[in-house]
């Protein structure tokens, strides 16, 4: 079945610095892909809507210059957390849609999360 | 705008009892409904899913059907077991599926209710 990787899986880093999430389409392409944050406890929160060739989306709220999302190809998509504080330690999840498929049932696919932790 | 609301958790259980999990949501037109499952350590996974109403989704055991006289998708297992244990999340999915755009596949989830089932 189609697959979304993530990585890395878990990062640990310094406030201050900069960390790179990918998230990657293995056997699909993807024009859109989608990312969230988990906080403990708490729903999964969309952040942004990344789509390929073009600006991303960001929902209310979300600092796109903090977040930064780069949809360079159709099976890769980047979310940078510049300067990472500890308020943004929290679990981070991609998904994509496969562009191929149509109609109601047209499948969205889960990266495995990023956990991010900063110290 | 659209949103969803499970029951609060934690909800625990010994094996084998019966399990609900209340959804009602909140959107317009006609939204396709998930349910994810979320095991320790691990992405989400799609555990079912309906897209019209009265439409019945089942999987491993779990039902839901999309009640569109009560907004409601709850899900349902007649005799759980450990391995159920996770965090169960509902969602919906908004938009026509012929409409593209960039916004389509974007899920709006509830907040999770977890699941610990005991031997």
């Amino acid at each position: 079945g189609a697959v979304v990787s993530q990585h890395p899986s878990w990062v640990i880093c310094k406030s201050g610095t900069s960390v790179k999430i990918e998230c990657r389409s293995l056997d699909f392409q993807a024009t859109t892909m989608f990312w969230y944050r988990q906080f403990p406890k708490q729903s999964l929160m969309l952040m942004a809507t990344s789509n390929e060739g073009s600006k991303a989306t960001y929902e209310q709220g979300v600092e796109k210059d903090k977040f930064l999302i780069n949809h360079a190809s159709l099976t890769l998509s980047t979310l940078t957390v510049t300067s990472a504080h500890p308020e943004d330690s929290s679990f981070y999840i991609c998904s994509a849609r496969d562009f191929r498929s149509t109609g109601p049932n047209q499948p969205q696919h889960f990266g495995d999360g990023t956990r991010l932790s900063i110290l | 705008g659209d949103s969803v609301t499970q029951m609060e958790g934690p909800v625990t259980l010994s094996e084998e009892a019966c399990l609900t999990i209340n959804c009602t949501y909140t959107a317009t037109g006609y939204p396709s409904l998930f349910w994810y499952v979320q095991y320790p350590g691990e992405g989400l996974q799609l555990l079912l899913k309906a897209t019209k109403a009265d439409d019945k989704g089942s999987n491993k055991g779990f039902e839901a059907t999309y009640r569109k006289e009560t907004t409601s998708f709850h899900l349902e297992k007649g005799s759980v077991q450990v391995s159920d244990s996770a965090v169960y999340f509902c969602a919906l999915r908004r938009g026509h599926p012929n409409a593209g755009g960039t916004s389509y596949g974007k899920l709006t989830f509830g907040q999770g209710t977890i699941l610990t089932v005991h031997p």
